[in-house]
């Protein structure tokens, strides 16, 4: 799976939009955004996923660029529940694309109240 | 609300001595992964199994991790022996194996192994 870079941390605050953002220069043409995130003492979950359009859903928004070498998801008012290391993830399909997942190091996000 | 389970939740053992995690996937999923998270290494994929299929265990210790599905509701993975560097959190993750790109992946809650 082709390479990501997030940044370490960020802060923002309660019920104020986060943006977080990844760079993915290397996406192949056919691999798909995915982000993950986790919890404090929690596993894993999944948030949203992308492709080439952006895409919303219960959780957040992926805002994909127009290049696909770098995408943001956006969470539209944080709130302290949010805080939580987010993980943006590339996946090439292939066999069903039922492959592990490649973590990276994530963004540690850190909500202040 | 169908969920990932794993037992035990948290496991001390001494170094040398046998440890069994235990995974029951979400009823349907087909696809069960084996994770492990340290703070040093993040998350690693150890194995994964389609169909009840090994298919990668390239990630996983050979010597001493072994990983298995005896039935569709049941995944375990072996340390034997354990030694203090197999100390870390092991998630287990199901999937169903659909569109390509596409398998969201449930994690259980993770069992914390801690090796004396």
């Amino acid at each position: 799976d082709a390479k990501t870079t997030q940044p370490n941390s960020m802060e923002s605050n309660e019920e104020e939009p986060v943006h977080l953002p990844c760079n993915h220069s290397t996406i192949s043409g056919t691999d798909y955004i995915h982000w993950y995130r986790q919890l404090p003492s929690q596993g894993p979950e999944y948030v949203i996923h992308g492709l080439t359009s952006n895409v919303n859903n219960r959780m957040a928004s992926l805002a994909i660029a127009e290049d696909r070498k770098s995408s943001t998801l956006i969470l539209h008012r944080a709130t302290l529940r949010d805080a939580a290391v987010y993980y943006c993830i590339l996946r090439t399909p292939g066999g069903g694309g039922a492959d592990g997942l490649t973590f990276g190091k994530g963004t540690h996000l850190i909500i202040q109240p | 609300d169908a969920r990932v389970t794993q037992t035990p939740r948290h496991k001390v053992t001494e170094m040398g001595q046998e440890v069994t995690m235990r995974c029951q996937p979400i009823l349907g999923h087909n696809t069960v992964f084996w994770y492990r998270q340290t703070m040093m290494q993040g998350l690693e994929l150890l194995a994964y199994f389609r169909n009840r299929a090994p298919l990668d265990d390239s990630g996983m210790p050979k010597d001493r991790f072994s990983a298995e599905m005896p039935d569709a509701t049941l995944a375990t993975l072996k340390i034997q022996p354990s030694e203090p560097r197999d100390s870390a959190v092991y998630f287990c993750a199901s999937g169903l194996n659909g569109l390509a790109g596409y398998n969201e992946q449930f994690f259980g809650p993770g069992t914390r192994l801690t090796v004396l």
